[in-house]
């Protein structure tokens, strides 16, 4: 099974709308680290966001934010008033606890963002 | 800058050579990884080290690929007799240790493997 789901290949926003992009998780374990990051056509991975499953408010980081619902398993990041330099693949992933060490960082297939003038 | 450095940026190589990347982490951090990622998908695992010793392989990492991280710094990844399959992005990343939460992996700009 896929650890990390994003069903979204293409997105499309108008400048200065908002924009929430999916990604749903899978996994029997109690403790994990769900992040977002942003790969822009130059392709470096930049870090975005982070949400830990025990923390009880969704994460915010400026116009990001990501909503966790956890018992749907589901960690969207929104991107409000998005701006042209938004256009990027997004991608979400996870982070496992296995005898109490922090695992690798587990992908999804991300999303490309366009944002439209 | 303090940030993840990888050397080359890009690399064309004829199958069958060998080539080597390098990649320096961030200097407070003693976990070091390395992903892999193709056009159009997410990055996928390969290999990662907790200062010196490596912790875990993925099953994607065949015996031609050997990383090592000699003195708990920078890391090279190796690939033997290459084949054009292995034409990809080679991402490295770096975290410290985590001590509460998880602490994101920061990444280099890669090296970009084209083999032909």
């Amino acid at each position: 099974a896929q650890k990390i789901t994003q069903t979204q290949p293409g997105m499309f926003v108008q400048e200065k709308e908002a924009v929430t992009l999916d990604c749903t998780y899978d996994t029997s374990d109690p403790s994990y680290g769900l992040f977002w990051y942003k790969q822009p056509s130059s392709g470096e991975m930049i870090f975005l966001i982070y949400q830990g499953s025990y923390d009880q408010q969704n994460a915010t980081e400026g116009r990001y934010s990501l909503n966790f619902q956890k018992a749907r398993k589901s960690a969207n990041l929104v991107i409000s008033a998005s701006q042209l330099g938004d256009s990027a693949m997004y991608f979400c992933a996870m982070r496992e606890m296995i005898s109490g060490s922090a695992r690798q960082l587990t992908f999804g297939s991300g999303t490309q963002l366009t944002v439209l003038p | 800058d303090t940030g993840v450095s990888q050397d080359p940026r890009h690399k064309i190589t004829k199958r069958g050579q060998n080539v080597t990347f390098r990649c320096d982490p961030i200097s407070e951090h003693n976990r070091l990884y390395w992903y892999r990622q193709t056009l159009g998908q997410g990055p996928e695992f390969l290999t990662y080290f907790q200062n010196e010793a490596q912790l875990e392989k993925s099953r994607l990492l065949s015996d031609r690929f050997s990383a090592e991280r000699p003195k708990g710094s920078f890391s090279t990844l190796e690939i033997q007799r290459t084949e054009q399959g292995d034409s990809a992005m080679y991402l490295c990343a770096s975290s410290p240790k985590d001590r509460q939460g998880y602490s994101p992996l920061h990444f280099g700009n890669g090296t970009r493997l084209t083999v032909t």
